[in-house]
């Protein structure tokens, strides 16, 4: 079957950085995507991932390895304002994304 | 760019009503476009996926008879929810995939803000 995981929740103090980790099983695999939802609100799109390696925007960076069916997102720089939860979803062979369930990350400072 | 509104973006209703929202792609084109359901604390879950000229396949479990979706056009999807229950509150969220020609970035999804429906 096809599977998404990610951490339930994280904790992590303002102007710190932090590591989201998912881990993904799909059948084909097309890329991965971090979005952002605050609460009550719709996902915003972050980063898309389709080659190995790192991807930089800004304080939020986006790694993907194939290979382990492996993806972080790293936040740098914490700001209150990133207290949200941040979906992983992997889109399969059919262009049908595979969400995650959502990390919720609590920032505290 | 890549804008996709939602309308309405509250509804409140009585059990038994009809209740339409509409996802629009503001300034791109998309044939495909996705509705998604999220009850509290939970993930999001696809509930259809809208093609524009032809019909919706929904997911398992999904009703398409108390789901009726129409892609009119190539910037316009409606989720109609007929009959509906209260166990059908819920917040609705809409995708537009973007129509980008060959070997543009492909298959981004930009997501509605959502309509939160209460039925009573």
């Amino acid at each position: 079957g096809q599977n998404i995981d990610q951490p339930t929740e994280m904790t992590a103090t303002e102007g710190a950085i932090v590591q989201i980790n998912c881990t993904y099983q799909t059948s084909g695999f097309n890329g991965l995507f971090w979005y952002q939802q605050h609460a009550g609100e719709a996902p915003t799109f972050l980063s898309y991932n389709v080659l190995d390696g790192l991807e930089e925007k800004g304080r939020f960076s986006s790694f993907l390895s194939r290979s382990k069916g492996y993806s972080y997102l790293l936040l740098k720089e914490l700001q209150m304002k990133d207290s949200a939860s941040y979906l992983c979803a992997a889109l399969d062979s059919n262009y049908q994304l595979i969400w995650g369930a959502g990390t919720k990350l609590i920032i505290k400072p | 760019g890549a804008v996709v509104s939602q309308h309405p973006s509250w509804v409140i209703c009585k059990s038994g009503t009809s209740v339409k929202i509409e996802c629009r792609s503001l300034d791109f084109q998309a044939t495909t476009m996705f509705w998604y359901r999220q009850f509290p604390k939970q993930s999001l879950m696809l509930m259809a996926t809208s093609n524009e000229g032809s019909k919706a396949t929904y997911e398992q479990g999904v009703e398409k008879d108390k789901f009726l979706i129409n892609h009119a056009s190539l910037t316009l999807s409606t989720l109609t929810v007929t009959s509906a229950h209260p166990e059908d509150s819920s917040f609705y969220i809409c995708s537009a995939r973007v129509d980008y020609p060959s070997g543009g970035p492909q298959e981004t999804q930009y997501f509605g803000p959502g309509t939160r429906l209460l039925v009573l």
